[in-house]
């Protein structure tokens, strides 16, 4: 079956770097994504990483490794505003293989910001 | 484009009664997930379409969940009976390719 892995919760102060790491069990691997969600609101697409590698956009970084099946998020300079909370994502083939199949969501990571 | 629309945003029904949550996806986008979420259970996918085929129903709890996408401009879910442990927040997620997954802002159910 499918299943990840990531950190219930984090803390860190403004201005700080966190990496909140993900590891995942999936058939037929497309790629690792990351969302963030704000207490009350809809979970909102961060990246995704396909290959191998780190990913830049802005203040967050994401990697990945396929061979470990495994990937982080990495947040920097950090606000308060990024208190918020941040799951890992995979996605699959469908069973019969030719066309994309679910997307399953970790348990999510509780990042706090504190001043 | 408005993005992905759900309504209601709010729902509270006693148990029992009938509950349907619409969702109107993003034009041009072939998959549609339903997911719920809950703190226990976190975020559980339902089903999803495919160019308005049912897919993959496996994680409908229950004989009393249904959904149907009868164009591409529309899907329901729908709960008869609804339970209290039905009470969660329902999202209707749009993609097209693998890394384009856009959530509605969610049906919030309460199920008294």
């Amino acid at each position: 079956g499918q299943s990840l892995e990531q950190p219930s919760e984090v803390t860190a102060v403004e201005g700080a770097i966190v990496q909140i790491n993900c590891t995942y069990q999936t058939s037929g691997f497309y790629g690792l994504s990351w969302y963030q969600q704000h207490d009350g609101g809809a979970p909102t697409f961060l990246s995704y990483n396909a290959l191998d590698g780190l990913e830049e956009t802005g203040r967050f970084s994401s990697f990945l490794s396929r061979s470990d099946s495994y990937g982080y998020l990495l947040l920097q300079e950090l606000q308060m505003k990024d208190s918020a909370s941040y799951f890992c994502a995979v996605r699959d083939r469908s069973e019969e293989g030719s066309t994309l199949g679910r997307l399953y969501f970790g348990r999510g990571t509780q990042l706090t910001v504190w001043p | 484009d408005a993005g992905v629309i759900q309504s209601p945003r709010h729902e509270v029904t006693e148990m029992g009664q009938e509950v349907t949550l619409r969702c109107k996806p993003i034009s041009g986008h072939d998959y549609l997930f339903w997911y719920r979420q809950t703190m226990m259970r976190g975020l559980e996918l339902l089903i999803y379409f495919n160019n308005n085929v049912p897919i993959d129903d496996s994680g409908m709890p229950e004989d009393r969940f249904s959904a149907k996408m009868p164009n591409a401009s529309f899907s329901t879910l729908k709960i008869q009976p609804s339970e209290p442990r039905d009470s969660a927040v329902y999202f209707c997620v749009n993609g097209g390719r693998e890394n384009e997954q856009f959530f509605g802002p969610g049906t919030r159910l309460t199920v008294l």
